[in-house]
């Protein structure tokens, strides 16, 4: 079976600055998609970013970009220029074929 | 385009009572997704619809919950009798099944107390 695991319950970072949170899986599929999700106080969740399992390159959206690194099952997220806003719960998934599967997330603290 | 509605936001409970929650998903959207999230844990899909039919329920407690979604739009679900351990936020999410990497859209969730 398909696992998710993040092994940072809990990450801060200065305004501004760089942070870099973890996750890993475990699979024996070869093609399937990896998902980073944000999930504000509020409690909605929202994609942050996306990684085909096939393609080779890194995805970047804006201030936020992968490490891919399928040999490894490594799918880390990097936020760069830090803002308030990105604090929240943040959650690593897989989803093969169509069922996503959530790790236990990591609350991310900014700092003014 | 509105997003995946979801009521009511918050419900308490005592256990062995009955509570029903609804969402109606983004529109167009055939698949809809009901996700339990425990507090300091990932969501954990329950049941998964393809209009109105079921995909996969594995994970739903059949002897206590139960789920319809019987015109492929909105969905209802429903937990009887509840358990102390039922505490949680339920999220609902739907997904149109053609796009390329079929992204999930979450609603704001229930948050569930039973005392």
């Amino acid at each position: 079976a398909q696992t998710v695991t993040q092994s940072q319950p809990e990450m801060s970072v200065q305004e501004a600055e760089t942070v870099t949170l973890s996750c890993t899986y475990d699979t024996s599929e070869s093609d399937y998609y990896l998902f980073w999700y944000k999930q504000p106080p509020s409690r909605q969740m929202i994609l942050v970013i996306r990684q085909e399992a096939y393609k080779q390159q890194n995805a970047t959206e804006n201030r936020f970009s992968v490490n891919f690194q399928k040999a490894a099952k490594s799918f880390s997220l990097k936020i760069s220029d830090s803002q308030l806003g990105d604090a929240a719960m943040y959650f690593c998934a897989y989803r093969s074929p169509w069922k996503l599967i959530f790790g236990t997330g990591t609350r991310l603290q900014v700092f003014p | 385009e509105a997003g995946v509605a979801q009521s009511p936001r918050y419900k308490i409970i005592e256990k062995r009572q009955s509570v029903a929650f609804w969402c109606n998903p983004i529109s167009g959207h055939a698949t809809l997704y009901w996700y339990q999230q425990i507090l300091g844990q990932g969501p954990k899909l329950l049941i998964q619809f393809q209009n109105n039919g079921v995909v996969d329920d594995s994970q739903l407690p059949k002897d206590r919950f139960s789920a319809e979604r019987l015109k492929g739009v909105d969905s209802t679900l429903k937990i009887q009798p509840a358990k102390l351990e039922d505490s949680a936020v339920y999220l609902c999410a739907s997904s149109n099944t053609s796009g390329p990497s079929y992204e999930q859209y979450f609603g704001p969730g229930t948050r569930l107390t039973v005392t």
